[in-house]
């Protein structure tokens, strides 16, 4: 079993909707938790980034975190075509084991359509 | 422009080839990684260098050697090349406990 679950898609929805994409995970002893945007042939690049439980929400982006669960989802609104991409979640240890050893989820390939 | 840039960009080898990868970040990050993405997009991290010095080397073949000449370089040095290694090479960099900024990858094709 993988450290990090990831639905790999594709997802694909018309341009205006929300989407929700998730992540459940094994190891309680992750405590960062990220979600990155990578469009083709480019590098990830950095949406989300929350410490521990709770949301964090950034124009039309939302994060979630419920460690009680081990489950993450991240949440589009009025989505755009622009949107369409591979988000990858990633989380990593706390404390001293903050070392930047990020654990991928398999990645999400998400395709909005106009 | 600030950010971690990758050279080459696309590397097409034979194998049993020696090739190496150059990263270079002008963030004044001091830590720097090299993650791998297979071809189903699966990144996972190589190595990482804290200030030239090795922190992080998993699992990987000695057929790979990393190298930081100061902060604000990593280079991956690859002997031997086989088939297996063709990937997405991907370099990283992180100012303390900060999010990681990644580069723009090099696409390395083992023919």
């Amino acid at each position: 079993q993988k450290e990090v679950e990831q639905d790999p898609g594709p997802l694909s929805v018309p341009e205006g909707a929300i989407v929700s994409l998730n992540c459940t995970y094994s190891n309680s002893a992750f405590q960062y938790f990220m979600w990155y945007r990578q469009y083709s042939r480019k590098g990830p690049e950095l949406l989300m980034y929350t410490y521990s439980s709770g949301n964090k929400e950034d124009g039309r982006f939302t994060a979630q975190v419920d460690k009680s669960s081990k489950y993450i989802s991240l949440f589009i609104r009025d989505s755009q075509p622009s949107d369409s991409a591979t988000y990858l979640c990633a989380m990593s240890l706390g404390g001293s084991g903050n070392t930047g050893k990020l654990i991928f989820g398999q990645g999400t390939t998400l395709q909005v359509k106009p | 422009d600030t950010a971690v840039s990758q050279t080459p960009k696309y590397l097409v080898t034979q194998m049993g080839n020696d090739k190496s990868i150059k990263c270079e970040q002008n963030l004044g990050h001091d830590t720097m990684y090299w993650y791998k993405q297979d071809s189903k997009k699966f990144l996972k991290i190589m190595f990482s260098y804290n200030n030239k010095e090795l922190i992080i080397n998993e699992t990987v073949p000695n057929r790979f050697s990393p190298k930081s000449p100061d902060k604000a370089h990593l280079n991956l040095h690859i002997n031997s090349l086989e088939l297996g290694d063709s990937a997405v090479y991907f370099c990283a960099s992180r100012k303390g406990g900060s999010p990681l900024h990644f580069g723009n990858g090099t696409r390395l094709t083992v023919t």
